[in-house]
């Protein structure tokens, strides 16, 4: 089976920086994914790691460490519309498609 | 423009009724996928279709059913088994082996029994 950890929730202020972190058990690992979900809406996909390291992407970055069963997404230069649910997902399985999604961190900006 | 479409956004179910849920996509996607989202949680999956006729059983299958009968279609029946149904219901679609976009998600169906 698998199993994905995140803080359930942060705060953070306007103009800062944030990490979220995600550390996940799996047998199978096949890449990370981040999404970002505003309230009441679909998520809408961040960033893809499949190799260690780090991805950047204008002000997200996406971090991956294999052997440590860990990531982290980092925000900078927050703004307040940043503010929304993040979840960390895996793919496990290079014959199938399907992702399985943690809980999500529910992250609030602060003026 | 390609897209995947939901409906209806919101729905209401009485208790013992079955409902089902559109979900359409444009994409030429080959899978499509059903997850469930309770209030301040993740997506749970439902059921799941990687080809036409072909479905397999995510992990909170019971009290749902599916069908897929074309590339571009893929309905879920909430039945009358499924004893807690108010929830937001997430329909997904991906290439067979996706790549680094990972879903393209619909609206999402908000369904509440009363």
């Amino acid at each position: 089976g698998q199993n994905i950890d995140q803080p359930t929730e942060m705060t953070a202020t306007e103009g800062a920086i944030v990490q979220i972190n995600c550390t996940y058990q799996t047998s199978g690992f096949n890449g990370l994914f981040w999404y970002q979900q505003h309230a009441g809406e679909a998520p809408t996909f961040l960033s893809y790691n499949v190799l260690d390291g780090l991805e950047e992407k204008g002000r997200f970055s996406s971090f991956l460490s294999r052997s440590k069963g860990y990531s982290y997404l980092l925000l900078k230069e927050l703004q307040m519309k940043d503010s929304a649910s993040y979840l960390c997902a895996l793919r496990v399985d290079s014959s199938a498609s399907k992702i399985i999604f943690g809980s999500g961190t529910r992250l609030s900006i602060r003026p | 423009d390609g897209g995947i479409t939901q409906s209806p956004k919101y729905l209401f179910r009485k208790e013992g009724q079955n409902v089902t849920l559109s979900c359409e996509q444009n994409l030429n996607h080959d899978a499509m996928y059903w997850y469930r989202q309770d209030p301040g949680q993740g997506l749970r999956l439902i059921y799941y279709s990687q080809i036409v006729n072909d479905f397999q059983k995510g992990d909170i299958a019971e009290g749902y059913s599916v069908s897929r009968e074309k590339k571009e279609s893929f309905p879920l029946t909430v039945t009358s088994a499924q004893k807690n149904p108010t929830a937001f219901y997430l329909c997904a679609s991906s290439i067979a082996r996706q790549g680094l976009q990972g879903y393209t998600f619909g609206s999402g169906t908000r369904l509440t029994v009363v």
